[in-house]
């Protein structure tokens, strides 16, 4: 598990702040879009999408932006916990292919919360 | 309701060895995938089944076979395992087109050492 994270750019948080994880996307056909979190030794848990028809959608504690002009995707978290702390990558549906969808996934951003 | 149930957890293969991966989910979804991770890499795709009955390759096959035996579960198999296999697997399910969720769900993931 913490093998995967080796080499990610890494944003450091004190606790209580807010943070915001960016993404770029590279198609810009794409219609989709996932923010994934993955603990150290785990499979990646969804935590928020969003259709490209909005540019903002909010969940609890997280808000997703998205910019088609420049094809970019933010995470904004909010009042961060030590329990955020892990790695963060978006993931694109460029297109229904044989029937399914094919995400193409970005590498990742480890975020770690300070006490 | 497990979710997407992966074995073995870990394993360890010398070079040439053959081994299966399985996955099973219980949503009754018709997609599923398999996926590779490598350190300061996103995931990518090796193979995917639309639906039961069908496979396809996907941006890394080589090396790589699948069978969907049914719904439910869907393997991957490595005939002669070469270190350049050394990852972490994942699989994954999708409703599928033309379901309302097209959220993708993870199992936890199996750590393959090739040596």
């Amino acid at each position: 598990g913490e093998s995967v994270g080796l080499h990610l750019p890494t944003l450091s948080v004190q606790e209580g702040d807010n943070s915001i994880i960016n993404c770029a996307y590279s198609n810009s056909a794409s219609d989709y879009f996932i923010w994934y979190k993955q603990e150290s030794g785990k499979g990646p848990q969804f935590i928020i999408d969003i259709r490209s028809n909005m540019d903002k959608r909010q969940g609890q504690r997280v808000t997703v932006l998205l910019n088609k002009t420049v094809k970019h995707l933010s995470l904004q978290i909010a009042a961060t916990q030590p329990g955020d702390s892990a790695v963060y990558f978006c993931a694109e549906n460029p297109a229904r292919v044989s029937g399914t969808y094919k995400y193409i996934f970005g590498t990742g951003t480890r975020l770690k919360v300070l006490a | 309701n497990a979710g997407v149930t992966q074995t073995p957890k870990f394993q360890v293969l010398k070079t040439g060895q053959s081994m299966t991966l399985q996955c099973a989910q219980d949503m009754n979804h018709n997609s599923m995938y398999w996926y590779r991770q490598d350190p300061g890499m996103g995931l990518r795709l090796i193979y995917y089944s639309a639906s039961e009955g069908t496979t396809d390759k996907g941006e890394v096959p080589n090396g790589y076979n699948v069978s969907r035996l049914n719904k439910r579960e869907f393997s991957l198999r490595l005939e002669s395992a070469a270190p350049s296999q050394t990852s972490v697997y994942f699989c994954a399910s999708t409703e599928g087109v033309g379901a309302i969720s097209y959220e993708q769900y993870f199992g936890p993931g199996t750590r393959l050492t090739v040596t």
